[in-house]
């Protein structure tokens, strides 16, 4: 089975703060991808990397970057956290577009 | 730019009876469909995917309709079952890499 794990279920940050958020899969994907999910919006992709060193931008990723130096971790970044990055972050990998497989979350406050 | 929408945030249904779940989808160049189920506290996970030259998929349980004409996309849970509960999203591929994912259905099973 695929595993993608994520570095805390829980987090809670000050606003100003850098966090990192890290991800990493198990299965020699490819593909990894960054989103968040707030009610009623769905899932927004954030950035996501096809190749090691390899980002691009997706739909939303203003106020975020990200770190691929090795391709089972993909990592998030937020360089100076604000209370409307308050959120729940989701990690994923896929070989095939379609077919992601997601970590189970990270819930991050920022006060 | 792309979007993608469900017709009813939150669908309830007898236990045994079969669910639809509809979604309608904005961009007519995307290849590929799919379904996305996300149980309560973990990420969400791929149900099954349809080509866009295709009309109709079926899984286990579980049967995809695309009507282009219209820009419709339905998933059906045959015999819904109580494990069946969950947020549904509906997602369509962008692109070579992306998914662009809807809101979500909050499906509950009434036994």
């Amino acid at each position: 089975d695929v595993k993608v794990t994520q570095s805390s279920r829980y987090l809670v940050k000050r606003t100003g703060e850098k966090v990192f958020l890290e991800c990493v899969q198990d299965m020699d994907h490819e593909n990894m991808f960054w989103y968040r999910q707030d009610p009623g919006l769905g899932l927004r992709l954030i950035y996501f990397s096809y190749d090691v060193k390899m980002k691009e931008k997706g739909d939303i990723p203003e106020g975020y970057s990200v770190s691929r130096e090795k391709k089972e971790r993909f990592s998030l970044i937020l360089e100076s956290a604000s209370t409307n990055q308050t959120s729940m972050y989701l990690c994923a990998s896929s070989l095939t577009t379609t077919e992601q497989y997601f970590g189970p979350g990270t819930r991050l406050t920022v006060t | 730019g792309e979007s993608v929408g469900l017709h009813l945030p939150t669908l309830s249904v007898q236990e045994g009876d079969n669910s639809i779940i509809n979604c309608a989808y904005s961009n007519s160049a995307s290849d590929y469909f799919i379904w996305y189920k996300q149980e309560s506290g973990k990420g969400p996970q791929f149900i099954i995917d349809i080509r866009s030259n295709m009309d109709k998929r079926q899984g286990q349980r579980v049967t995809v309709l695309l009507n282009k004409t219209v820009k419709h996309l339905s998933l059906q849970i045959a015999a819904t079952q109580p494990g069946d509960s969950a947020v549904y999203f509906c997602a369509e591929k962008v692109g070579a890499q992306k998914l662009v994912f809807g809101q979500g259905t909050r499906l509950t099973i009434n036994p």
